[in-house]
């Protein structure tokens, strides 16, 4: 069985532009979750989807956009690209909300220059 | 809020030592725990989890019992080797937070042969 799979796994971007990063979940998960890695630190949440509706935000601008689509999948949107959204974007996939736990992807590295 | 606080590395060790590493949360309601292992490029993997208190996750020699009355999540390894080289995550999550994932900032672990 294929695991969390997520596109591109490196993506290099100018200051101000948007960038859409995708993410497919594990077959019968029907919740995907978004996280930003700063290098150093500890995934920030950002956004939570479940059965194409958003369950919970994290503390992240409106530039950061995310949706879910009827087979699950997952796009995360930023525009206006800052240096400082530089990171690695992980995704993660769950059966529910609930506590079932989280398998995440391989991340998609982001580079603003 | 639930936050988690984990011991700050690096650490250095020989190969067949041990290993813990400190994991101290702040939750509300009964969290559930787990430690997630991050190899040098690569995504999140969970490497253990409990559920509920006095719970003992084990995988791959590492261990972790979730102490309520202490709010700790402590990992060891009794003899680990130079490929358990790699930045350790203590995470919790809780229905109070709507089971997002909160995070440690990690803690590098390398084995010297």
């Amino acid at each position: 069985d294929a695991g969390v799979t997520q596109s591109p796994t490196h993506l290099i971007k100018t200051r101000g532009q948007q960038v859409t990063l995708r993410c497919s979940p594990i077959s019968g998960h029907k919740s995907v979750s978004w996280y930003q890695q700063v290098l150093g630190q500890g995934p920030q949440f950002i956004f939570q989807y479940y059965e194409k509706e958003e369950r919970g935000r994290g503390n992240f601008p409106d530039r950061f956009s995310a949706r879910q689509f009827p087979n699950y999948s997952s796009e995360l949107n930023v525009n206006a690209l800052l240096l400082g959204d530089s990171a690695l974007y992980l995704c993660a996939s769950s059966l529910r909300t609930e506590n079932y736990g989280y398998t995440f992807g391989s991340g998609t590295r982001l580079t603003v220059v | 809020g639930n936050s988690v606080t984990q011991m700050e590395g690096p650490v250095t060790l020989s190969e067949e030592a041990f290993l813990t590493i400190n994991c101290t949360y702040t939750a509300t309601g009964y969290p559930s725990l787990f430690w997630y292992v991050q190899y040098p490029g690569e995504g999140l993997q969970l490497l253990l989890k409990a559920t509920k208190a006095d719970d003992k996750g084990s995988n791959k020699g590492f261990e972790a019992t979730y102490r309520k009355e202490t709010t700790s999540f402590h990992l060891e390894k009794g003899s680990v080797q130079v490929s358990d080289s790699a930045v350790y995550f203590c995470a919790l999550s809780a229905r109070s937070n709507d089971y997002k994932l909160s995070f440690g900032a990690g803690t590098t672990v390398t084995v010297r042969a």
